[in-house]
């Protein structure tokens, strides 16, 4: 999570659409990566996960898809709704004796119009 | 009611006067973590605990302290806040690391002036 300033990526779309957030990650050893919801006021939310084993990983209407070779990772929402509208934070587990330690990503903004 | 709770929720303080700030969870969590927020900078690790009497540094632990005592408790301790560590706060657990779903806390805004 390096500080690029204070204004986060944003992605704007239609209800329906689908939406694409993307995430680049710093350390190759990292084994495990988790995409978080946040809405405005609240505690980031659980959404997916995936091990560095792993390339594809789907959920209820989101799909995670890992790229290692490029350190890339990317959060898939299928028929975008209005409550999707949120900060979307992808964050990594370092792994290796820094198991347990967690970086996040700075954020994107996703707004869904309806 | 599963749950991590942070107590306060809201709090302004002035610069040196040593505070705390609670974390709780009822779901006999492992792992628990600290972590603040501020504009632009997305969530920053600041202690994280794999189990009872276990803890790390996160990538900012300077100027705060921790403690696991206890499974369920988690407290955030700052000797001597500074205006600098003005931020949202968040506790989170998990049953463990790697796999397992982490469960925030409803957040913490601290001010120090």
């Amino acid at each position: 999570g390096e500080s690029v300033g204070l204004h986060l990526p944003t992605l704007s779309v239609q209800e329906g659409d689908n939406s694409i957030i993307n995430c680049a990650y710093s350390n190759s050893a990292s084994d495990y990566f988790i995409w978080y919801k946040q809405e405005s006021g609240k505690g980031p939310q659980f959404i997916i996960d995936i091990r560095s084993n792993m390339d594809k990983r789907q959920g209820q209407r989101v799909t995670v898809l890992l790229n290692k070779t490029v350190k890339h990772l990317s959060l898939q929402i299928a028929a975008t709704q209005p409550g999707d509208s949120a900060v979307y934070f992808c964050a990594e587990n370092r792994g290796g004796t820094s198991y347990g330690k967690l970086t996040f990503g700075q954020g994107t903004i996703l707004t869904v119009h309806p | 009611e599963a749950q991590v709770t942070q107590n306060p929720r809201y709090l302004i303080t002035v610069t040196g006067k040593k505070l705390t700030v609670t974390c709780s969870q009822n779901m006999n969590h492992e792992y628990m973590s600290w972590y603040r927020q501020d504009p632009g900078l997305g969530l920053r690790q600041i202690y994280y605990s794999m189990n009872v009497e276990v803890t790390d540094k996160g990538d900012v632990p300077e100027g705060y302290k921790v403690s696991r005592k206890e499974k369920r408790n988690f407290p955030l301790i700052l000797e001597s806040p500074s205006p600098n560590q003005t931020s949202l706060y968040f506790c989170a657990s998990s049953l463990g690391t790697a796999g397992y779903e982490q469960y925030f806390g409803p957040g913490t805004r601290l001010t120090v002036t």
